[in-house]
Parts: C-alpha cells; sequence; structure tokens
C-alpha cells in the first residue's frame, strides 16, 4: 500500500519568508509525528499529533514553527520568517497508534534550505 | 544526560561478516521500548527491529538482532552476514513509558567493504 508522502521534496527559500510542509500518513494511522533532521545529525521530534489533536508541542524551537492535522489525515508544518538555522530536512512518520510496540514509518522527507 | 548515545559515528566491515552497533540508553522508566532505523543515503527512515523492555527474549529479524542487556542498559544490533546495501546510517531509538516522544541517537555509518 501506499506509504507515508511529503510535500515539496526540496523547497528552497529566502530568509524571512514562511513555509509550509505537508505529510500525507498512511491511511488509517492515527499518530503522526515531525522530526528535523540537520545535515549529519540525528532526529529531533518537533511535534506529534493522535487524530487531530497535538498533546506534545515541547519540540517546537520558537513560536515560529507551528503545525495542524486535519481530519485525521494530512498535517501541515509552517514555518513562519524563515531563518538559515531552519535549514534541514524535514520528516514526517506515522503509526498506528501510540505508545508500545506501535512502529513509525517515515516519508522521504522536505529538505529544506534557506538562504 | 543523553537518552541515547550511540559511541561509534563510523564503522567499517568486511562483506558478509557480522557487525555490531553499539547503543546505550539511560532511563529511570521501567517500561520502554528502543527500536533501530536505518537511513540509507537516500535519506527515508527503514524500521529494521523493536525490543520492548518487558521482553524476554531478544528481538530478531531475519539478518538483524538485538543484543539487549538490560542491566547494562544497551540494546546493540547485530547484523549478520554484511551485504553491500547496509551500507546506511543506523538510529537507536526509544520511547519512555506512556510517552510518545522517540528519541534518537547520533547515528552509526556502517560501510560495506567488498
Amino acid at each position: 500500500g501506499a506509504g507515508v508522502s511529503q510535500s515539496p521534496s526540496n523547497k528552497v527559500t529566502e530568509k524571512g519568508k514562511d513555509v509550509e510542509l505537508r505529510c500525507d500518513p498512511i491511511s488509517g494511522h492515527t499518530a503522526l509525528y515531525w522530526y528535523r533532521q540537520s545535515l549529519g545529525q540525528g532526529l529531533e521530534f518537533l511535534i506529534y499529533f493522535q487524530g487531530n489533536s497535538a498533546p506534545d508541542k515541547s519540540g517546537l524551537p520558537s513560536d515560529r514553527f507551528s503545525a495542524e492535522r486535519t481530519g485525521g489525515s494530512v498535517s501541515t508544518l509552517t514555518i513562519q520568517r524563515t531563518q538559515q538555522e531552519d535549514s534541514a530536512v524535514y520528516l514526517c512518520a506515522s503509526s498506528e497508534r501510540t505508545g508500545g510496540r506501535d512502529t513509525q514509518y517515515f516519508g522521504p522527507g522536505t529538505r529544506l534550505t534557506v538562504l | 544526560a543523553q537518552k541515547i548515545t550511540q559511541t561509534q559515528p563510523g564503522m567499517f566491515v568486511q562483506e558478509k561478516e557480522a557487525v555490531t552497533l553499539d547503543c546505550t540508553y539511560d532511563t529511570s522508566d521501567p517500561s520502554y521500548g528502543l527500536f533501530w532505523y536505518k537511513q540509507p543515503s537516500s535519506g527515508e527512515m527503514i524500521f529494521l527491529i523493536y525490543q520492548g523492555s518487558y521482553d524476554q527474549q531478544n528481538a530478531t529479524e531475519g539478518r538483524y538482532s538485538l543484543n539487549f542487556q538490560k542491566a547494562r542498559k544497551s540494546a546493540n544490533l547485530v547484523i549478520s552476514a554484511s551485504q553491500l546495501g547496509d551500507s546506511a546510517m543506523y538510529f537507536c531509538a526509544m520511547r519512555e513509558g506512556g510517552y510518545q516522544k522517540v528519541t534518537f541517537g547520533t547515528g552509526t555509518k556502517l560501510q560495506v567493504i567488498p
């Protein structure tokens, strides 16, 4: 079946512009996660959704970052007034349920470059 | 303190040999799960194997096995009979108790030599 998809695959923007990154999870997966991976680094947790609600926003780096999920499906991560340090690969993952053994399935990521 | 520590930034292994990638973790929660993911140069994250803190046996998935030593808080990944396609970054990760956040280590870059 279809996996997690993300768009765009690459985004180049100028400092100060807003960007929207989209994640389409696996159908039926109730949990959705956003991570950030800077060059040569591990994954940094940003936020997760259970259904449409986000119980844990602790990883969002600043108030320039926000995310929403509608209809228990597609999620959008928005970065306002982008800065050069926002340049990274943004990965989305989904899982059938939260907690325990459930496995996160990752999308291919969006590579964001802020000039 | 780091919750997940991978001390090997890079590893080399001869094709067809076995290799062990180290991972130690830190948690006071008795209930947790440990994951290993593979990230090839293409960038996708591929789930390999899972070990729950209450699992009695070490997890195995094909050529992958997890050497789980609870008292030492280590969860090393063993890849048997390495293949060229195993060349990738490998990440160890942990989910604690009822929390949904998964914490990742910094990764180990494995290169398989023909």
